[in-house]
């Protein structure tokens, strides 16, 4: 069926180090990508977004990365910091055949101090 | 700005009682969503709403859930005769527009325990 799932359940990193979360999707219809930070207790926040005309993007720390090829996604954090440590979801959206949001998983990164 | 705001934050509550769980949206925003989350478990697709069109209730898992939005702003889902399995967070986003690629804001949620 159709998904969009992680590689990895749980990632753990040495504070300072960076961060790689990995994610696959599945159908080549999907067009807009997004990543989403949950901590606990919280609802999902926003942390970064790409269109499918593009292969990287960058933020304050976060950069995306989509390779469409393979149909895989990822987030990379930069100088992982012990706020990080949380839940992250990629999601699609589909807006073929009707609109849709699909959402990974989640990979629960802890950072070590 | 104000961002998504669900209440209560928690509701604990009997079997078999019905539940209303509320969502106020982001000003402005046209769309607004409905999902579950279990304990430890990625979100689970409930309803959609997008103006004043027909809502999207592919999600919604049995006919004791129903959801309503008034005047293209409040939310309420409202669930009938709850049982054990019905335990979870409930949560709402909202976004400007479906379907152009915007990202969806979502509120802290409402913990619901049946108990």
């Amino acid at each position: 069926g159709e998904s969009v799932g992680l590689h990895l359940p749980t990632l753990s990193v040495q504070e300072g180090d960076n961060s790689i979360i990995n994610c696959a999707y599945s159908n080549s219809a999907s067009d807009y990508f997004i990543w989403y930070k949950q901590e606990s207790g919280k609802g999902p926040q926003f942390i970064i977004d790409i269109r499918s005309n593009m292969d990287k993007r960058q933020g304050q720390r976060v950069t995306v990365l989509l390779n469409k090829t393979v149909k895989h996604l990822s987030l990379q954090i930069a100088a992982t910091q012990p706020g990080d440590s949380a839940v992250y979801f990629c999601a699609e959206n589909r807006n073929t055949g009707g609109f849709k949001t699909i959402f990974g998983a989640g990979t629960r990164l802890f950072v070590k101090a | 700005g104000a961002g998504v705001s669900q209440s209560p934050s928690n509701k604990v509550t009997e079997k078999g009682k019905d539940v209303e769980l509320r969502c106020d949206p982001i000003s402005g925003h046209t769309a607004l969503y409905w999902y579950r989350q279990s304990l430890g478990q990625g979100l689970e697709f409930l309803i959609y709403f997008q103006g004043n069109s027909a809502p999207d209730k592919s999600g919604l898992p049995s006919d004791r859930f129903s959801a309503e939005r008034t005047g293209g702003s409040v939310s309420t889902l409202t669930i009938q005769r709850t049982q054990q399995e019905d335990s979870a967070v409930y949560l709402c986003a909202s976004s400007l527009e479906k379907g152009r690629n915007q990202p969806q804001h979502f509120g802290d949620g409402t913990r619901l325990s049946i108990l």
